[in-house]
């Protein structure tokens, strides 16, 4: 079975500091990777995938995440990091089916933004 | 290109009512997956409809289920509310396949009192 452990619940970093949110998982094949956002009460904004191939990923807004499979890790950054980026953070993983992913959240990372 | 959409916005029950969730997939997108997100917790996985087939299913008990339409659009229906059931339930809509992204809809907060 799949599952994802984000070991930081909270995280507080000042503005123009930058961010690491850390993500393991588990999972018995090569696996897809997703890191998505959530504002308050909003839905989950897609921030960057990883299938396969580079093991360093660019996404939207900045941020960038590398896949270590030798630490099952997929850990998300941001040099340097706007208030706008308060939010929570959630890493997934998807099993592979013919017919599309089911995705394996972990508890998620909130993130505070200090002037 | 309109995103996924999501109706209601918010919803109130009481215990032991039925609720009907609906959702518009993203245009092209023939993959509805629906989750659950408990206040304080990662959303999980209830099931996945491909090509109004249900492909899928989390440790959700029979009282949850679901359709998806010609038009790819989907409901999540939920029977005899019970007041753990309160959540956001999240929508999202892919193109399947071995390369599969999910895209969300806003979500609708249920409350059972």
């Amino acid at each position: 079975a799949q599952s994802v452990t984000q070991p930081d619940i909270h995280i507080t970093v000042s503005e123009g500091a930058s961010l690491e949110l850390r993500c393991n998982y588990s999972y018995g094949a090569t696996p897809y990777l997703f890191w998505y956002v959530q504002s308050p009460g909003q839905g989950l904004q897609l921030l960057l995938k990883y299938f396969s191939g580079d093991t360093l990923v660019q996404g939207i807004k900045g941020f960038e995440a590398e896949f270590k499979r030798s630490q099952s890790s997929f850990n998300l950054r941001k040099p340097s990091v706007h208030w706008s980026d308060a939010a929570e953070y959630f890493c997934a993983v998807g099993a592979h089916r013919a017919a599309g992913n089911k995705l394996t959240f972990g508890g998620g990372t909130r993130v505070l933004v200090k002037p | 290109e309109t995103g996924v959409t999501q109706s209601p916005t918010h919803l109130i029950k009481t215990r032991g009512q039925q609720v009907t969730l609906r959702c518009s997939s993203q245009s092209g997108h023939n993959t509805v997956s629906w989750y659950q997100q408990a206040l304080g917790q990662g959303p999980q996985f209830i099931f996945q409809y491909y090509r109004e087939e249900e492909n899928g299913r989390g440790n959700f008990p029979p009282r949850f289920s679901g359709l998806q339409f010609p038009n790819y659009s989907s409901e999540l229906n939920v029977n005899a509310l019970e007041l753990d059931d309160s959540a956001l339930y999240l929508c999202a809509s892919s193109l399947g396949g071995q390369s599969d992204t999910q895209y969300f809809g806003p979500g609708t907060r249920l409350t059972v009192l």
